[in-house]
C-alpha cells in the first residue's frame, strides 16, 4: 500500500527564514511525487513535481529514494507563502491515484 | 479557458432530495475526476473518467451517481446521501490518467451540507 506521511501539521516561521516541510513515503516501485498547495479561499493547486527538478516561487524539492523523502523547502520565506501544502504520490502500481499526506499549515509571521 | 468551473459553490439538501454537482473544463482533457474534501482533511479519490468513460471508482456508495455525457462536462448526482456526506466536493482534470506529465488541474469545489 502507498502511504505519504507530513509529520507536522502546522509550521509556523518568521518573514526571511528558511522553511523545510517535511514529507516521507511508502510506496514499491517508482513513486512519482508532487508538491500541492492551497492559499486561502483558493483552489488547489500544483506547486511542484520531482520529475522537473524545477524552482517554482522559491520553492525546491528533491526526492531522496534512501530516505524516501521529498521534503520541500525555500531559503527565505515570505508572507504570502502561508497556505496548506499538501505532498501527494502517484506510480506505475497505483493507477492514476493520487494518495495526498494530511496537509502542513504554513503561516509566516511579519 | 484555462481553468475547471464547478457549480454549484455552495448546495444545501435534505437527505430525501435528489440533486447533481456539474463540472465542466474547455482545456481539451481527457481525464476527469471527483474527490470529497472534509475540512482540515486531504482530498479523497472517488471517481475518475478517461475518454469519458468510468476508469476508477473508489468503492464510492451508490448514492452518489457520476456521469460524464461528454469530454468537456462531468456530473455528479447525488439522492438520499446521509448528513456525513456533506464536505467540499472537488473537481478535477488533466491531460490523460494522471503521470508526472500531466498535472492535475482543481476546480474551486461545491460545499454540500446535507441537513
Amino acid at each position: 500500500a502507498q502511504r505519504v506521511t507530513q509529520p507536522e501539521k502546522l509550521l509556523s516561521v518568521f518573514k526571511g527564514a528558511p522553511v523545510e516541510l517535511k514529507c516521507n513515503y511508502s510506496y514499491s516501485g517508482s513513486p512519482e511525487l508532487f508538491w500541492y498547495v492551497q492559499y486561502s479561499r483558493q483552489r488547489l493547486q500544483l506547486l511542484l513535481r520531482h520529475i522537473s527538478r524545477e524552482s517554482i516561487k522559491g520553492f525546491t524539492a528533491d526526492l531522496n529514494k534512501g530516505e524516501t523523502s521529498f521534503h520541500l523547502k525555500k531559503p527565505f520565506a515570505q508572507e504570502e507563502d502561508s497556505a496548506m501544502y499538501y505532498c501527494a504520490l502517484s506510480g506505475e502500481t497505483s493507477g492514476s491515484r493520487l494518495t495526498f499526506g494530511e496537509g502542513t499549515q504554513l503561516t509566516v509571521n511579519p | 479557458d484555462t481553468e475547471v468551473t464547478q457549480t454549484p459553490k455552495h448546495l444545501v439538501m435534505g437527505m430525501t432530495n435528489k440533486k447533481s454537482l456539474k463540472c465542466e473544463q474547455h482545456m481539451g482533457h481527457r481525464a476527469m475526476y471527483w474527490y470529497k474534501q472534509k475540512a482540515k482533511k486531504p482530498p479523497e479519490l472517488m471517481f475518475v473518467y478517461s475518454y469519458e468513460k468510468l476508469s476508477i471508482n473508489e468503492s464510492v456508495p451508490s448514492r452518489f451517481s457520476p456521469e460524464c455525457p461528454n469530454s468537456s462536462l462531468l456530473n455528479l448526482h447525488l439522492h438520499a446521501l446521509q448528513p456525513e456526506d456533506s464536505a467540499l466536493y472537488l473537481c478535477a482534470s488533466s491531460k490523460r490518467l494522471a503521470s508526472s506529465y500531466n498535472e492535475q488541474f482543481f476546480g474551486p469545489g461545491t460545499r454540500l451540507t446535507v441537513l
